[in-house]
Protein backbone atom coordinates (compact mmCIF):
# COMPACT_ATOMS: atom_id res chain seq x y z
CA UNK A 1 0.00 0.00 0.00
CA UNK A 2 1.42 3.45 -0.64
CA UNK A 3 1.62 5.65 2.41
CA UNK A 4 1.59 9.73 2.46
CA UNK A 5 3.60 11.42 4.81
CA UNK A 6 2.99 15.12 5.10
CA UNK A 7 5.07 17.46 7.53
CA UNK A 8 4.83 19.56 9.23
CA UNK A 9 2.01 18.12 11.13
CA UNK A 10 1.17 22.06 12.95
CA UNK A 11 2.46 24.66 11.19
CA UNK A 12 2.08 28.37 12.93
CA UNK A 13 2.21 31.15 10.76
CA UNK A 14 1.23 34.84 10.47
CA UNK A 15 -1.10 36.73 7.69
CA UNK A 16 0.93 37.34 5.22
CA UNK A 17 3.80 34.58 5.39
CA UNK A 18 4.82 32.12 2.63
CA UNK A 19 3.49 28.95 3.81
CA UNK A 20 4.62 25.57 2.39
CA UNK A 21 3.62 21.86 3.35
CA UNK A 22 5.21 19.26 2.03
CA UNK A 23 3.78 15.60 0.90
CA UNK A 24 5.87 12.32 0.32
CA UNK A 25 3.93 9.13 -1.00
CA UNK A 26 6.35 5.71 -0.16
CA UNK A 27 6.23 4.88 -3.97
CA UNK A 28 5.94 6.95 -7.27
CA UNK A 29 2.20 8.32 -7.74
CA UNK A 30 3.35 10.04 -10.61
CA UNK A 31 0.93 13.09 -10.68
CA UNK A 32 -1.96 11.40 -8.75
CA UNK A 33 -2.30 13.95 -6.33
CA UNK A 34 -4.76 16.75 -4.72
CA UNK A 35 -4.47 19.21 -1.71
CA UNK A 36 -7.86 19.16 0.34
CA UNK A 37 -8.54 22.17 2.84
CA UNK A 38 -10.82 21.63 5.55
CA UNK A 39 -12.03 23.67 8.55
CA UNK A 40 -13.55 22.42 11.32
CA UNK A 41 -16.74 21.02 11.26
CA UNK A 42 -16.97 21.31 7.68
CA UNK A 43 -16.44 18.99 4.57
CA UNK A 44 -12.63 19.09 2.68
CA UNK A 45 -12.43 21.64 0.10
CA UNK A 46 -11.10 20.83 -3.25
CA UNK A 47 -7.46 23.01 -3.88
CA UNK A 48 -5.13 21.30 -6.21
CA UNK A 49 -5.72 18.18 -8.26
CA UNK A 50 -2.99 16.62 -10.16
CA UNK A 51 -0.02 17.92 -7.98
CA UNK A 52 -0.41 21.41 -9.96
CA UNK A 53 -3.34 21.90 -10.91
CA UNK A 54 -6.01 25.35 -9.32
CA UNK A 55 -9.38 23.69 -8.94
CA UNK A 56 -11.80 26.22 -10.20
CA UNK A 57 -12.64 29.08 -7.81
CA UNK A 58 -9.33 28.49 -5.84
CA UNK A 59 -7.69 32.02 -5.15
CA UNK A 60 -4.26 32.22 -7.04
CA UNK A 61 -2.00 32.33 -3.75
CA UNK A 62 -2.44 29.02 -3.46
CA UNK A 63 -0.12 26.18 -5.88
CA UNK A 64 0.93 23.09 -6.07
CA UNK A 65 4.20 21.31 -7.26
CA UNK A 66 5.83 17.74 -7.70
CA UNK A 67 5.32 14.65 -9.26
CA UNK A 68 6.73 10.93 -8.53
CA UNK A 69 7.02 10.89 -4.56
CA UNK A 70 7.72 14.29 -3.44
CA UNK A 71 4.96 17.11 -3.67
CA UNK A 72 4.54 20.64 -2.21
CA UNK A 73 1.57 22.96 -1.38
CA UNK A 74 2.37 26.55 -1.44
CA UNK A 75 0.18 29.60 -0.17
CA UNK A 76 1.72 32.35 -1.38
CA UNK A 77 0.55 34.85 1.45
CA UNK A 78 -1.15 33.64 3.75
CA UNK A 79 -5.24 35.07 4.44
CA UNK A 80 -7.13 34.90 7.82
CA UNK A 81 -9.27 32.59 5.57
CA UNK A 82 -6.47 29.96 5.24
CA UNK A 83 -6.24 28.90 8.91
CA UNK A 84 -7.54 25.39 8.54
CA UNK A 85 -6.48 21.92 8.33
CA UNK A 86 -4.83 20.74 4.78
CA UNK A 87 -4.65 17.25 3.70
CA UNK A 88 -3.11 15.50 0.50
CA UNK A 89 -4.81 12.71 -0.94
CA UNK A 90 -2.47 10.07 -3.44
CA UNK A 91 -5.83 8.92 -6.03
CA UNK A 92 -6.17 5.89 -8.55
CA UNK A 93 -8.13 3.06 -7.92
CA UNK A 94 -7.23 3.53 -4.11
CA UNK A 95 -7.00 6.47 -2.57
CA UNK A 96 -4.80 7.83 0.37
CA UNK A 97 -4.49 10.30 2.59
CA UNK A 98 -1.44 12.16 4.41
CA UNK A 99 -2.38 12.76 8.06
CA UNK A 100 -2.86 16.55 7.76
CA UNK A 101 -1.45 19.59 8.46
CA UNK A 102 -3.07 21.90 10.78
CA UNK A 103 -1.83 25.71 10.11
CA UNK A 104 -2.53 27.89 13.19
CA UNK A 105 -2.76 31.95 13.82
CA UNK A 106 0.96 32.62 15.36
CA UNK B 1 -26.18 23.69 -8.50
CA UNK B 2 -24.51 20.20 -7.09
CA UNK B 3 -25.55 18.52 -3.67
CA UNK B 4 -24.95 15.66 -1.96
CA UNK B 5 -26.95 14.88 0.88
CA UNK B 6 -26.17 12.08 3.31
CA UNK B 7 -28.46 10.38 5.57
CA UNK B 8 -29.17 7.30 7.49
CA UNK B 9 -26.42 7.94 10.14
CA UNK B 10 -27.15 7.25 13.79
CA UNK B 11 -26.31 5.63 17.38
CA UNK B 12 -25.54 1.77 16.54
CA UNK B 13 -24.83 -1.04 18.59
CA UNK B 14 -21.15 -3.35 17.83
CA UNK B 15 -22.30 -6.07 15.28
CA UNK B 16 -25.10 -4.37 14.07
CA UNK B 17 -25.61 -3.15 10.79
CA UNK B 18 -26.33 0.43 9.14
CA UNK B 19 -27.47 1.72 5.90
CA UNK B 20 -26.13 5.38 4.46
CA UNK B 21 -27.26 7.20 1.61
CA UNK B 22 -26.38 10.16 -0.27
CA UNK B 23 -29.04 11.87 -2.47
CA UNK B 24 -27.39 13.73 -4.98
CA UNK B 25 -28.61 16.45 -7.66
CA UNK B 26 -27.17 18.95 -9.99
CA UNK B 27 -24.95 16.78 -11.94
CA UNK B 28 -25.63 13.67 -14.37
CA UNK B 29 -25.33 10.99 -11.51
CA UNK B 30 -25.16 8.07 -13.60
CA UNK B 31 -22.15 9.60 -15.35
CA UNK B 32 -19.47 10.06 -12.39
CA UNK B 33 -17.80 7.78 -10.03
CA UNK B 34 -18.58 8.19 -6.06
CA UNK B 35 -16.64 7.97 -2.96
CA UNK B 36 -17.27 7.31 0.57
CA UNK B 37 -14.89 8.72 3.32
CA UNK B 38 -15.08 9.17 6.87
CA UNK B 39 -13.37 11.22 9.65
CA UNK B 40 -13.44 9.87 13.10
CA UNK B 41 -13.75 12.49 15.91
CA UNK B 42 -10.66 14.78 15.58
CA UNK B 43 -8.98 12.56 13.44
CA UNK B 44 -7.76 12.84 9.67
CA UNK B 45 -9.52 11.50 6.74
CA UNK B 46 -10.22 7.97 5.42
CA UNK B 47 -11.19 7.04 2.35
CA UNK B 48 -13.61 3.96 2.92
CA UNK B 49 -14.57 2.81 -0.66
CA UNK B 50 -15.24 4.18 -4.13
CA UNK B 51 -17.69 2.64 -7.02
CA UNK B 52 -17.35 3.49 -11.17
CA UNK B 53 -20.18 5.19 -12.79
CA UNK B 54 -21.72 2.30 -13.45
CA UNK B 55 -21.35 0.64 -10.68
CA UNK B 56 -19.50 -2.73 -12.51
CA UNK B 57 -16.04 -1.27 -10.43
CA UNK B 58 -15.59 -1.00 -6.70
CA UNK B 59 -12.89 -0.85 -3.87
CA UNK B 60 -12.82 -0.83 -0.23
CA UNK B 61 -10.09 0.05 1.89
CA UNK B 62 -8.43 -2.77 4.43
CA UNK B 63 -10.58 -1.67 7.10
CA UNK B 64 -13.67 -2.35 5.98
CA UNK B 65 -13.35 -4.74 3.44
CA UNK B 66 -16.17 -7.75 3.69
CA UNK B 67 -18.23 -5.56 6.22
CA UNK B 68 -19.25 -2.59 4.10
CA UNK B 69 -20.54 -2.61 0.40
CA UNK B 70 -20.79 0.17 -1.72
CA UNK B 71 -23.62 0.68 -4.26
CA UNK B 72 -25.83 2.88 -6.18
CA UNK B 73 -29.56 2.98 -7.82
CA UNK B 74 -28.45 5.89 -10.99
CA UNK B 75 -32.29 5.43 -11.33
CA UNK B 76 -32.64 7.49 -8.11
CA UNK B 77 -29.67 9.64 -8.43
CA UNK B 78 -28.61 8.08 -4.86
CA UNK B 79 -25.96 6.37 -3.51
CA UNK B 80 -25.75 3.70 -0.83
CA UNK B 81 -22.71 2.20 2.28
CA UNK B 82 -24.11 -0.91 3.79
CA UNK B 83 -22.25 -0.92 6.64
CA UNK B 84 -22.37 -4.45 8.50
CA UNK B 85 -20.91 -6.31 11.65
CA UNK B 86 -20.16 -2.62 13.10
CA UNK B 87 -17.43 -1.65 15.44
CA UNK B 88 -16.65 1.18 17.71
CA UNK B 89 -13.49 2.17 15.24
CA UNK B 90 -16.29 2.99 12.79
CA UNK B 91 -17.25 5.50 14.93
CA UNK B 92 -16.77 8.76 12.46
CA UNK B 93 -18.74 11.24 10.68
CA UNK B 94 -18.98 9.50 6.72
CA UNK B 95 -18.43 11.58 3.80
CA UNK B 96 -20.13 10.85 0.03
CA UNK B 97 -18.28 12.46 -2.68
CA UNK B 98 -18.17 13.08 -6.55
CA UNK B 99 -15.11 12.51 -8.62
CA UNK B 100 -14.19 15.30 -10.65
CA UNK B 101 -13.89 13.63 -13.97
CA UNK B 102 -16.48 11.15 -15.45
CA UNK B 103 -15.71 7.69 -16.67
CA UNK B 104 -13.21 5.58 -15.10
CA UNK B 105 -10.05 7.57 -15.35
CA UNK B 106 -8.17 8.78 -11.59
CA UNK B 107 -9.89 11.94 -10.10
CA UNK B 108 -10.21 14.06 -7.04
CA UNK B 109 -13.46 14.74 -5.60
CA UNK B 110 -14.96 18.29 -6.44
CA UNK B 111 -17.97 18.10 -4.02
CA UNK B 112 -18.62 16.52 -0.70
CA UNK B 113 -21.95 15.79 1.03
CA UNK B 114 -22.26 17.67 4.49
CA UNK B 115 -21.62 14.49 6.64
CA UNK B 116 -23.94 12.07 8.64
CA UNK B 117 -22.50 10.71 12.08
CA UNK B 118 -22.21 6.83 12.92
CA UNK B 119 -21.62 6.00 16.27
CA UNK B 120 -21.16 2.68 17.25
CA UNK B 121 -21.29 2.36 20.91
CA UNK B 122 -23.04 -0.15 23.45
Amino acid sequence: DIQMTQSPSTLSASVGDRVTITCRASQSISSWLAWYQQKPGKAPNLLIYKASSLESGVPSRFSGSGSGTEFTLTISSLQPDDFATYYCQHYNSYWTFGQGTKVEIK
Amino acid sequence: QVQLVESGGGVVQPGRSLRLSCATSGFTFSSYGMHWVRQAPGKGLEWVAVISYDGSIKYYADSVKGRFTISRDNSKNTLYLQMNSLRAEDTAVYYCAKKREGGVVPAAVDYWGQGTLVTVSS
